[in-house]
């Protein structure tokens, strides 16, 4: 299954380190997430793009940093980061804002580690 | 805000037998409730979902209620079987929204 891919699966970075995600979607979807989950947390909402538009900030500290160039592609910039923001971190993709049943397909998460 | 409350955190059932996991939400606007099924080091997966204008769907072992008045949902699996081990995560939408808000998950440990 390659709908949603996302790399790299693993990262390990210094704190004081400027390191990106990338996600890409090959189901035609409008729009892009990105989740945080942590151990023993729900998945946490991070940002939203609908055709490329930001459409949801959920009050995310500045050192993450989205950037959705076109609606097949979403990067997470990370810099200065803190050991808590070590997670799994999940890119999904959906038809897009505005139609029913919005399922959200998931990519297989980058694991990121920050020492 | 939507939130979306869910329990048990652990569930442990013997191989064969009926398990359970209850979800509630707040947003009386919400009109999509997916369910989600995360094995271990693996993304989560759609297994199963509900809109609003039913009351029950079925697939074959498992099967969703919607309870609209009371804002309350479940999942139900049926003779279970050791895969059926995971983390279920119960979610909750709005068609304008198109975000998920997911619950807090249930850790299912099906035991031969």
């Amino acid at each position: 299954e390659t709908g949603v891919t996302q790399t790299p699966r693993h990262l390990v970075m210094g704190m004081t380190n400027k390191k990106s995600l990338k996600c890409e979607q090959h189901l035609g979807h409008n729009a892009m997430y990105w989740y945080k989950q942590s151990a023993k947390k729900p998945l946490e909402l991070m940002f939203v793009y609908n055709f490329k538009e930001q459409t949801e900030n959920n009050s995310v500290p500045s050192r993450f940093s989205p950037e959705c160039p076109n609606s097949s592609h979403l990067f997470l910039h990370l810099h200065t980061l803190q050991p808590e923001d070590s997670a799994l971190y999940l890119c999904a993709s959906s038809q897009g804002s505005g139609t029913t049943g919005n399922t959200i397909y998931f990519g297989e998460g980058s694991w990121l580690t920050v020492v | 805000g939507e939130n979306v409350e869910q329990h048990p955190s652990t569930l442990s059932v013997q191989e064969g037998d009926s398990a359970v996991i209850k979800c509630t939400y707040s947003d009386s606007a919400s009109n999509y409730f997916p369910w989600y099924k995360q094995e271990l080091g693996k993304r989560p997966q759609l297994i199963i979902d509900i809109r609003s204008n039913v009351g029950e769907k079925k697939d074959q072992r498992i099967a969703v209620t919607l309870n609209k008045t009371a804002k309350h949902f479940s999942l139900h699996i049926t003779e279970t079987q050791p895969e059926d081990s995971a983390v279920y995560f119960c979610a909750a939408s709005k068609n304008q929204g198109g975000k998920l808000i997911f619950g807090q998950g249930t850790e299912l440990s099906v035991k031969p």
